[in-house]
């Protein structure tokens, strides 16, 4: 199975920060990496698929970069509902894995 | 709106069984592969199962194969996860999730997911 590792596993914002959060698989998975958002409670929600292609109705201070093994997900201007947990997870081959989360906090 | 729903869970004991069942609307299940994944309390999340748009195509995770079965009624708008043998790893949140494609290898992405439904394995 391919290994999917995010860091940091935690980090502190403030509103209006830049954040970015990095994700690393344990080989090349070109560019099949997601970016999911959950809130406590909730079920997680699809920010960013195929490395850099925003969801339809994901506000544009999301954006995701890299390919290969070196995954980055940005958030610019943080608001108050960007507080969450954001989860990178691969479709390069199966079983899907996911990264252990990153959880933001203020 | 595409929606997904789920329902089934519950307490149950070790080794015992329990059906998950998953009602989409607002879009025509067979076109689309339909998975599950799961998260233990406070843990992150784990992919379980999914299944191909025809249902003719199932995978598993190692974890649970032998033990899980997915399965799909696409004139009821449904997915179900019949799991046996359960164990108090098996606790945890299980959603199920729409595939992009009606391929299961293929699914590229998981969206939308459903609001989960909770198992708990305990005596």
């Amino acid at each position: 199975d391919i290994q999917m590792t995010q860091s940091p596993s935690s980090l502190s914002a403030s509103l209006g920060d830049r954040i970015t959060i990095t994700c690393r698989s344990s080989q090349s998975i070109s560019s099949y990496l997601n970016w999911y958002q959950q809130k406590p409670g909730k079920a997680p929600k699809l920010l960013i698929f195929s490395a850099s292609s925003l969801r339809s109705g994901v506000p544009s201070r999301f954006s995701g970069t890299g390919s290969g093994t070196d995954f980055t997900l940005t958030i610019t201007n943080l608001q108050p509902e960007d507080f969450a947990t954001f989860y990178c997870q691969q479709s390069f081959s199966i079983p899907p894995t996911f990264g252990g989360g990153t959880k933001v906090e203020i | 709106e595409v929606q997904l729903l789920e329902s089934g869970g519950g307490l149950i004991q070790p080794g015992g069984s329990l059906r998950l069942s998953c009602k989409a609307s607002g879009f025509s299940v067979d076109s689309y592969a339909m998975h599950w994944v799961r998260q233990a309390p406070g843990k992150g999340l784990e992919w379980v199962s999914g299944i191909s748009g025809s249902g003719a195509t199932t995978i598993y995770a190692e974890s649970v194969k032998g033990r899980f079965t997915i399965s799909r009624d696409n004139s009821e708008n449904t997915v179900d996860l019949q799991m046996s043998s359960m164990g108090a790893d098996d606790t945890a949140v299980y959603y199920c999730a729409l595939g992009d494609t009606a391929m299961v290898p293929e699914t590229n992405f998981l969206d939308p997911w459903g609001q989960g439904t909770l198992v708990s394995v305990s005596s």
